[in-house]
C-alpha cells in the first residue's frame, strides 16, 4: 500500500528566508509525486508534480521540488518565503494503472514571521 | 474554464440525520473523486467515480455513498450522521483518462454533525 509521511507538522520561517518541507512515501514501484497547498477556508490547489524523467521539478508560486528514489523523499523547497505562502501543504502519492486515489500526508502548516 | 464547484459550502445537521453534498467538475472532465479531511485523520480517500460508475473506493462505512450523472456532476450522501462525519469534504476531477492522476479539487463543502 502506498503511504506519505510528512516529518514536520508545523515550521516557521521569516519572510524572505529559504523554505525546505520534507515529503517520504513508501511505494512498491515509481509513485507519481504531488505536491498541494492549502490556504484558510479554501480547496487543494495543485504545486507541482513528479511522474517521470528529470527529478527536480519546478512548479508555480516559485516552489520546486526534487525526487530521490534513494531516499523515498519528495522535498519541496522556495529559496525566499513570502508572507502569502503562509498555509499547509500536503505531499501526496498515486499510483499509476489507473487508480485515482491519492493518499496524503498529514500536511505541513508554514507560520511566516515578519 | 471555470474550476471545480460544490455545493453547498456549509451544512449543519443534527445526529442521525441524512445529507447529500454536490460536485461539479470541470467541463470535459469524467472522473470525480472525493475525500474527507478531518484534523485527526487528515485527507483521506472516499471513492471515485468515472463515467458514473465508481471506480475506486477507499475504507468507509456503507453510509457514505455516492453517484455520477451523465454529465459527469456527482453527489456523495451520507447517511444516519454521526458526530465524526464532522468534516470538510473535497471533491476533485481529473480528464481520467491520462495514466497518472492530476486532480484539479474544489473549496469543499464544511459539514458540522451536532
Amino acid at each position: 500500500a502506498q503511504s506519505v509521511t510528512q516529518p514536520d507538522i508545523h515550521i516557521t520561517v521569516s519572510e524572505g528566508a529559504s523554505l525546505e518541507l520534507r515529503c517520504n512515501y513508501s511505494y512498491g514501484a515509481t509513485p507519481y509525486l504531488f505536491w498541494y497547498v492549502q490556504s484558510p477556508g479554501q480547496g487543494l490547489q495543485l504545486l507541482l508534480k513528479y511522474f517521470s524523467g528529470d527529478t527536480l521539478v519546478q512548479g508555480i508560486k516559485g516552489f520546486e521540488a526534487e525526487f530521490k528514489r534513494s531516499q523515498s523523499s519528495f522535498n519541496l523547497r522556495k529559496p525566499s518565503v513570502h508572507w502569502s505562502d503562509a498555509a499547509e501543504y500536503f505531499c501526496a502519492v498515486g499510483s499509476p494503472f489507473n487508480d485515482y486515489k491519492l493518499s496524503f500526508g498529514a500536511g505541513t502548516t508554514v507560520t511566516v514571521r515578519a | 474554464k471555470a474550476g471545480v464547484t460544490q455545493t453547498p459550502r456549509y451544512l449543519i445537521k443534527t445526529r442521525g440525520q441524512q445529507v447529500t453534498l454536490s460536485c461539479s467538475p470541470i467541463s470535459g472532465h469524467r472522473s470525480v473523486s472525493w475525500y474527507q479531511q478531518t484534523p485527526g485523520q487528515g485527507l483521506q480517500f472516499l471513492f471515485e467515480y468515472f463515467s458514473e460508475t465508481q471506480r475506486n473506493k477507499g475504507n468507509f462505512p456503507g453510509r457514505f455513498s455516492g453517484r455520477q450523472f451523465s454529465n459527469s456532476r456527482s453527489e456523495m450522501n451520507v447517511s444516519t450522521l454521526e458526530l465524526g462525519d464532522s468534516a470538510l469534504y473535497l471533491c476533485a476531477s481529473s480528464d481520467g483518462t491520462s495514466d497518472y492522476n492530476e486532480q484539479f479539487f474544489g473549496p469543499g463543502t464544511r459539514l458540522t454533525v451536532l
